[in-house]
């Protein structure tokens, strides 16, 4: 799987917008872009994933640079509750249902009030 | 809420010792994963079991087997432990099927095992 290069941390007021960066410059054209976060002492949980379009849900939008190598996990409104550590994850499906999440250290986003 | 349970919460084993985690899978998931992580890292792959049958594993050494059951729940077991196997130990499950682009994972609150 390709690697991702992340800041090691950030901060972001309450209520603005959080734009988080993530470089994947050897990512193949198989491989998907996931956004999970980790709230301290929790387990991670999945935010948005995709391949080359944007995508937007619920939680955040995911911005893809057109050449793949970069992408942006936009939250729009940040809150308290946001503060966590984000990773950036480039992985595939190799056929049937054979996949692996390689996590790297992430980015702490730290939202303050 | 995930709907994925894992057991125990916390546990205390001496080196040397065998130890066995437990993981409940979401309902309707065929696919569960699980994953190692020391403290200031991120979570490490182990391995992934699909429909029973281990289906990819990382580099972990044999001491670290796990299994599927039918109702795709799921175990890990540790072997012969060491001091450096001390870290949380996350479940993920996810519904897998051929030629999908690989799924949401939704993980457990996680197992913190020490060894002492």
């Amino acid at each position: 799987d390709a690697k991702t290069t992340q800041p090691t941390s950030m901060d972001c007021a309450e209520g603005r917008a959080a734009n988080l960066p993530c470089n994947h410059s050897t990512i193949s054209g198989n491989e998907y872009v996931y956004w999970y976060r980790q709230i301290h002492s929790q387990g991670p949980q999945y935010i948005i994933h995709g391949l080359k379009n944007n995508e937007t849900n619920e939680m955040a939008s995911l911005i893809i640079t057109e050449d793949r190598k970069s992408s942006t996990l936009i939250l729009p409104h940040a809150t308290l509750r946001d503060t966590a550590v984000y990773y950036c994850i480039v992985s595939r499906n190799s056929g049937g249902s054979n996949y692996k999440l390689t996590f790297g250290k992430g980015t702490l986003l730290t939202v303050n009030p | 809420e995930t709907g994925v349970t894992q057991s125990p919460t916390h546990l205390i084993k001496t080196r040397g010792q065998q130890v066995t985690l437990r993981c409940s899978s979401q309902s309707g998931h065929n696919t569960v994963s699980w994953y190692q992580q020391a403290l200031g890292q991120g979570p490490q792959f182990i391995f992934q079991y699909y429909r029973e049958e281990e289906n990819g594993r990382g580099n972990f050494p044999p001491r670290f087997s796990g299994l599927q059951f039918p109702n795709y729940s799921s175990e890990l077991n540790v072997n012969a432990l060491e001091l450096d196997d001390s870290a949380l130990y996350l479940c993920a499950s996810s519904l897998g099927a051929p030629g999908q682009g690989a799924p949401e994972a939704f993980f457990g609150q996680g197992t913190r095992l020490t060894v002492v």
